[in-house]
């Protein structure tokens, strides 16, 4: 079993649709990554949390340290959104998630 | 600030030759990472540095694949020979130090063995 699992692993909506991207894990950490990335391969860090909510512009993370579970959400999508997301969690090293591959339609 | 820079972008060698890569941080980070990602997949740490010792590079295929970082700031990442299994996609990252500290990644390069 995956230490990280992210669901859903791919993800098709229209453009202005309010997304979801959840991630789960199974170790004590000490801080939790989402990532973008695009197809040419560079990531972007998106967010680190260790507790609570962040928003950045249209994008709003949270996390519940006793569930072990996250969430990234994207308020108003826009085609340009459509990449994969990935949850890491921070134990003695960054753990990755598999990804979820977001596609948004115009 | 330019970020996390790596050289090249791309990279196409047949099997059995030698191949190298090149990060250079962000300045001030001094922890520097390699991960290595399949298709489809997540990251897999490689090594990772503390200024310029590899204080994790238990992932990393030591008969064929060698790092270092002079001076504890660039770094380069070689692989020889190479297989066809080496194909994926070669990420930088640097943080300030080990711990709950922002990352900054690189672009990667894409490495193609055919």
């Amino acid at each position: 079993k995956n230490e990280v699992e992210q669901s859903p692993q791919n993800l098709t909506a229209q453009e202005g649709e309010f997304i979801t991207i959840n991630c789960s894990y199974s170790v004590g950490i000490s801080a939790l990554h989402w990532l973008q990335q695009h197809p040419g391969g560079g990531i972007v860090s998106l967010f680190m949390l260790s507790s609570g909510k962040k928003k950045h512009g249209r994008l709003i993370a949270t996390i519940n340290i006793q569930e072990k579970h996250s969430s990234l959400h994207i308020t108003a999508s826009h085609p340009r959104d459509s990449a994969v997301y990935i949850c890491a969690v921070l134990v003695e090293k960054l753990v990755f998630g598999q990804g979820t591959r977001l596609t948004i339609n115009p | 600030e330019a970020g996390v820079v790596q050289s090249p972008r791309y990279k196409i060698i047949e099997k059995k030759q030698p191949v190298a890569f090149w990060c250079n941080p962000i300045s001030g980070h001094n922890t520097l990472y390699w991960y290595r990602q399949n298709l489809g997949q997540g990251p897999e740490l490689l090594i990772r540095y503390e200024n310029e010792e590899a204080v994790d590079d238990s992932q990393l295929p030591k008969d064929r694949f060698s790092a270092e970082r002079l001076k504890g700031v660039d770094s380069t990442l070689k692989i020889q020979p190479a297989e066809l299994g080496d194909s994926a996609v070669y990420l930088c990252a640097s943080s300030m130090r080990t711990g709950p500290y922002g990352y900054t990644f690189g672009s990667g390069t894409r490495l193609t063995v055919v």
